[in-house]
């Protein structure tokens, strides 16, 4: 069965300085790979994918994801964190054993300091 | 282009009552998918619908039920509601077309629903 493991619920950085959220994912199939975001009180958008192309996937907002099958790791990385990236990032995996539909992780709080 | 609607936007219902919320997809997608985001979790899927046909059913009780129109917007019913049901129930639309391929989700902001 698939799943997705989001090794930190909380994450606190200052701005300016990197960012860098993990997840670990489970799947019996090539999966694809997402990262959503949520702001507080909103729907969730869409960063970035993973599809079986290149393995750095570079996403909106200067985010950008590397999956290693060797590690079956999918880690969110941005160089410098802004205010507006405040938010709750979900890790999410899909393949074909979930016929398309989404699996998501716990979540990561991610909080910016001044 | 609009994105994803749904409404009502917030809802309070009592225990035991039913609620139908409401979405229409991204003009041009024929399926959607419903999740249910408990405080401080991560969305869990309830269904997928395309083309009018339920493709896919999550790990909830047959309380919850849904439809989809000819024109691809869609219902979630759900009947006998318990205070465990009050959560965020989010509308995804997709252009997809077969199991085998992972689409993208375009999400709409959520219907907010509260049971006393």
């Amino acid at each position: 069965a698939q799943s997705v493991t989001q090794l930190d619920s909380h994450v606190s950085v200052s701005e300016g300085t990197p960012v860098l959220l993990r997840c670990n994912y489970s799947s019996s199939y090539s999966p694809s790979l997402f990262w959503y975001v949520q702001h507080p009180n909103k729907g969730l958008q869409l960063l970035l994918k993973y599809t079986s192309a290149a393995t750095l996937v570079k996403g909106i907002n200067g985010f950008e994801a590397e999956f290693k099958k060797s590690e079956t790791s999918f880690h969110l990385t941005k160089p410098s964190a802004h205010m507006s990236d405040a938010a709750e990032y979900f890790c999410v995996v899909s393949d074909r054993g979930s016929q398309g539909n989404l699996i998501f992780g716990k979540g990561t709080k991610l909080s910016v300091k001044p | 282009d609009a994105g994803v609607t749904q409404s009502p936007t917030h809802l309070i219902k009592t225990r035991g009552q039913h609620v139908t919320l409401r979405c229409s997809p991204i003009s041009g997608h024929k399926s959607v998918s419903w999740y249910q985001q408990v405080l401080g979790q991560g969305p869990q899927f309830i269904f997928q619908y395309y083309e009018k046909e339920e493709r896919g059913r999550g790990n909830f009780p047959d309380r919850f039920s849904a439809r989809q129109f000819p024109n691809y917007s869609s219902e979630l019913n759900v009947n006998a509601l318990l205070l465990g049901d009050s959560a965020l129930y989010l509308c995804a639309s997709s252009n997809f077309r077969t199991p085998y391929i992972s689409y993208e989700q375009y999400f709409g902001p959520g219907t907010r629903l509260t049971v006393t």
